[in-house]
């Protein structure tokens, strides 16, 4: 049975910093490209990132590039997204989910984090 | 960027109803389409991937066709369970661009 369970969401300042995390269960994690997507109040879904099987190949959108960074632990079957200077905007749920290049699609989604930041 | 454009953002139709929503892409996606239903408070599920191809488990009255820059989906007979928002969503090069949405309501 695949799971992805997110963790790390909470309340923060503008300004400051919070970790993702997702551990993943189900699948082979080491052969499969992970993304992070976020669904922000009253809007619709953005996708933030990927990154490779093995962590060399990594893709941002221009939205959160230069202040997020996605990595992984093939051995802890897990993903992350340190998040930095965080911006009201950045307020959203979070979404680690299997897929991103050649596997474009999201078959499968944790069931989210929360995430606020607040001026 | 590759913009996604869907159609109409809101329907509303009943229990019976055939539904179409289309998906324009600012530019040639080839296959590259997919589409999600997404349930408040719960991740997307994903419908239809490679534009017309069904997911495992996603009941038949679902369907997704075209290809280059128009897409549809179709929902052949409308049931209770379906009323969500739809996204479509293109995976022919990142950034992974979706949808606005389109929010399908019971009449």
């Amino acid at each position: 049975q695949v799971q992805l369970v997110e963790s790390g969401g909470g309340v923060v300042k503008s300004g400051e910093s919070l970790r993702l995390s997702c551990a993943v269960s189900g699948f082979t994690f080491s052969g499969s490209y992970m993304s992070w997507i976020r669904q922000a109040p009253g809007e619709g879904l953005e996708w933030l990132s990927y990154i490779s099987n093995s962590g060399r190949a990594i893709y941002y959108a221009d939205s959160v590039k230069g202040r997020f960074t996605i990595s992984r632990d093939n051995a802890k079957n897990s993903v992350y997204l340190q998040m930095n200077s965080l911006r009201v905007e950045d307020t959203a749920v979070y979404y680690c989910a299997r897929g991103g290049a050649s596997t474009g699609y999201f078959r499968h989604w944790g069931q989210g984090t929360l995430v606020t930041v607040s001026s | 960027d590759i913009q996604m454009t869907q159609s109409p953002s809101s329907l509303s139709a009943s229990v019976g109803d055939r539904v179409t929503i289309t998906c324009r892409a600012s530019q040639s996606i080839s296959n590259s389409l997919n589409w999600y239903q997404k349930k408040a408070g719960k991740a997307p599920n994903l419908l239809i991937y490679a534009a017309s191809t069904v997911d495992g488990g996603v009941p038949s009255r679902f369907s997704g066709s075209g290809s280059g820059t128009d897409f549809t989906l179709t929902i052949s007979s409308l049931q209770p369970e379906d009323f969500a928002t739809y996204y479509c969503q293109q995976s022919n090069t990142a950034p992974y661009t979706f949808g606005q949405g389109t929010k399908l309501e019971i009449k």
